[in-house]
């Protein structure tokens, strides 16, 4: 089942923070977060694993919340370039390799 | 050498037609995927490649040939296609383990006419 994104789009203002969600309905064992500009390659932004602790480079974070099977994508004083859509890909235990994509969150960063 | 490379970048064509899509990558990686992604839709999973054996097929309808001709190649042959079919189909690879980054190439927008 694929899972749930919230919001579905975003406008922010340079410099301002925003919150991504995804939630899963089934047991999770690993949430891949993904950025995609238009007409581009998905890029990898972070793994969390199930009994791992938050990642995070730079001013881009996540969370995951293993009893609520949820993961949050944090990006604090945004920037022009986070632009894009961003894809939480979620991967069970037994199926690793497999994953399955949110509907995505499309963010725009305005001047 | 951390890149994923397509080709084409677009093709055009018809039912009838046979094509290929053609994707390399040379990390090292025994892992390589094929996704299709429609306008606005998220990526999904068509095939998953384990050094070079088939190892997972979403299903996908037999006009759509996989085929892995060696650790750094991943071919997509296409025939007696559909309009619906038209979408961004990408290719990806990671080492052979499970929970770990896949990265993806740019892409080939196919058309089916």
């Amino acid at each position: 089942q694929q899972p749930v994104q919230s919001p579905q789009a975003v406008i922010l203002r340079e410099g301002e923070d925003a919150v991504i969600n995804c939630s899963s309905s089934k047991a999770l064992y690993s949430v891949h977060w993904y950025r995609q500009k238009h007409g581009e390659a998905p890029i990898f932004l972070m793994i969390l694993l199930k009994g791992g602790e938050q990642k995070g480079h730079d001013k881009i974070s996540a969370s995951f919340n293993e009893k609520k099977q949820q993961s949050s994508l944090y990006l604090t004083a945004s920037q022009l370039s986070y632009s894009g859509t961003y894809f939480c890909g979620t991967g069970s235990n037994n199926a690793g390799n497999m994953l399955t994509f949110g509907g995505g969150t499309r963010l725009m960063v305005k001047p | 050498d951390t890149e994923v490379t397509q080709t084409p970048k677009h093709l055009v064509m018809g039912m009838t037609n046979k094509k290929s899509l053609k994707c390399e990558q040379h990390m090292g990686h025994r892992a390589m995927y094929w996704y299709k992604q429609k306008a606005k839709k998220p990526p999904e999973l068509m095939f998953v490649y384990s050094y070079e054996k088939l190892s997972i097929n979403e299903s996908v309808p037999s006009r759509f040939s996989p085929e892995c001709p060696n650790s750094s190649l991943l071919n997509l042959h296409l025939h007696a296609l559909q309009p619906e079919d038209s979408a961004l189909y990408l290719c990806a690879s990671s080492q052979d383990s499970p929970h770990v980054e896949q990265f993806f190439g740019p892409g080939t927008r196919l058309t089916v006419l």
